[in-house]
């Protein structure tokens, strides 16, 4: 059965801290492991990762896939009180994307 | 383009009843799912769908059904509603399982209590 962990489950940080959120994985036929952010609403797209060793940046998050070790980081640089939020990981095997629990940050002024 | 389109967006059925949730894109994707999500929780796939007439059961899928009559709509139906069913639900597509560069696209979701 494929499996994601994130973790921390929940995060407290002060504006201007970087904060790293871990995912690990276990999958079949791995295809490739997506970060998501979730408001109040539906998750909305961040990165896919299919590669090892290769990071994806959009301003001030990045993120980067081991393959071997199987795991991914998000990196979140700089925090802003708009960047609180579900955190969601999900990789890609041979069934539709599997999630993990998601790791909830706050971020304070 | 509306993208992913669900209704209700609330909904309170009473232990029993049944109900159905609405889902419709416009983006001509052959992949539609359904996934609930529960508070603290990850989202889980009830159902999903490769194309018109064909379904498939995901990780939870006890106590709903789906029909995928046309290439657009995916309705997800809930019969004798238990307080267990208490979740978001979200209707997801794209145009295959690997879809590439931007994942699933999401519709904004529905909010089921069952009292």
């Amino acid at each position: 059965e494929d499996k994601v962990v994130q973790s921390p489950l929940s995060l407290v940080v002060h504006e201007g801290d970087t904060v790293t959120l871990n995912c690990s994985y276990e999958v079949t036929n791995f295809r490739s492991l997506l970060w998501y952010k979730q408001e109040k609403k539906a998750p909305t797209f961040l990165f896919m990762l299919t590669s090892s060793g290769i990071e994806k940046k959009s301003g001030r998050l990045s993120s980067i896939l081991d393959k071997k070790e199987l795991f991914s980081i998000l990196n979140i640089t700089a925090t802003q009180t708009g960047d609180s939020a579900i955190y969601l990981c999900a990789v890609l095997g041979n069934t539709p994307l599997v999630f993990g629990k998601g790791t909830r940050l706050s971020v304070i002024a | 383009n509306a993208g992913v389109t669900q209704t209700p967006k609330f909904r309170i059925l009473k232990i029993g009843q049944s109900m159905t949730l609405q889902c419709a894109q416009d983006m001509n994707h052959n992949y539609m799912y359904w996934y609930r999500q529960d508070p603290g929780m990850g989202l889980k796939l009830i159902y999903y769908s490769v194309g018109a007439g064909i379904t498939d059961k995901g990780e939870v899928p006890n106590g709903y059904n789906v029909s995928r009559s046309t290439t657009e709509d995916f309705p997800l139906r809930l019969e004798l509603a238990a307080p267990s069913q208490t979740s978001v639900y979200f209707c997801a597509s794209s145009y295959s399982i690997g879809e590439a560069n931007y994942g699933y696209t999401f519709g904004s979701g529905t909010r089921l209590t069952v009292v």
